[in-house]
């Protein structure tokens, strides 16, 4: 089975720090993703990355950025955290097949920003 | 603007009743067109999907959705509900040839199941 692990469940930061979530999976896919969802406005995607080293804005890409040095690894960093980054953050990733390759996520890290 | 609509916010039924989840998208071309699940604490896990071919596609957990070209529409339906099923069901769509960056989420229903 495919294995989409995010670092953290929840987190807990303040409004200004410097924020790393991390996200590994386990299956060599070449695509990854980081998603922000929030009640009534579903699944938006923040960015998205490729290859290693590649990367793409999504539809929110504003506040954010990413890091990916190793295939595995896709890294969403927050480098001023504000309190409307308080969110459930998703990391996704998917083979390089494009549509027909499911999108496998994890288990999300719920994100509190005071 | 291509979009993708789910009417339904919450819905709730009762345990071994019927179950249809609307969605509608607004689209050019058909689109390629995904159910995904949402159980609580978890990330989302794919049920189903319609490329092309057989408009009643058949998916995991005892899920199916048929295609409606006419209506544009892909709901999502199970003949006897489960406790288990309770959770939040996402449709969503990517335009056809596209990547699945493209893919598009609807906002979600959330889906009550008393015993």
């Amino acid at each position: 089975d495919v294995k989409v692990t995010q670092s953290s469940r929840y987190l807990v930061k303040r409004t200004g720090e410097k924020v790393f979530l991390e996200c590994v999976q386990d299956m060599d896919h070449e695509n990854m993703f980081w998603y922000r969802q929030d009640p009534g406005l579903g699944l938006r995607l923040i960015y998205f990355s490729y290859d290693v080293k590649m990367k793409e804005k999504g539809d929110i890409p504003e506040g954010y950025s990413v890091s990916r040095e190793k295939k595995e690894r896709f890294s969403l960093i927050l480098e001023s955290a504000s309190t409307n980054q308080t969110s459930m953050y998703l990391c996704a990733s998917s083979a390089r097949d494009g549509y027909n390759s499911p999108l496998h996520f994890g288990n999300g890290t719920r994100l509190t920003v005071t | 603007a291509q979009s993708v609509t789910q009417p339904d916010i919450h819905i709730t039924v009762s345990e071994g009743a019927s179950l249809e989840l609307r969605c509608n998208y607004s689209y050019g071309a058909t689109p390629y067109l995904f159910w995904y699940v949402q159980s609580p604490g978890q990330g989302l896990q794919l049920l189903l999907k319609y490329f092309s071919g057989d408009t009643l596609v058949q998916g995991i957990k005892g899920f199916e959705a048929e295609f409606k070209r006419s209506q544009s529409s892909f709901n999502l339906r199970k003949p006897s509900v489960h406790w288990s099923d309770a959770a939040e069901y996402f449709c969503a769509v990517v335009p056809s040839g596209a990547g699945s960056y493209q893919l598009t989420f609807g906002k979600g229903t959330k889906l009550s199941v008393i015993p």
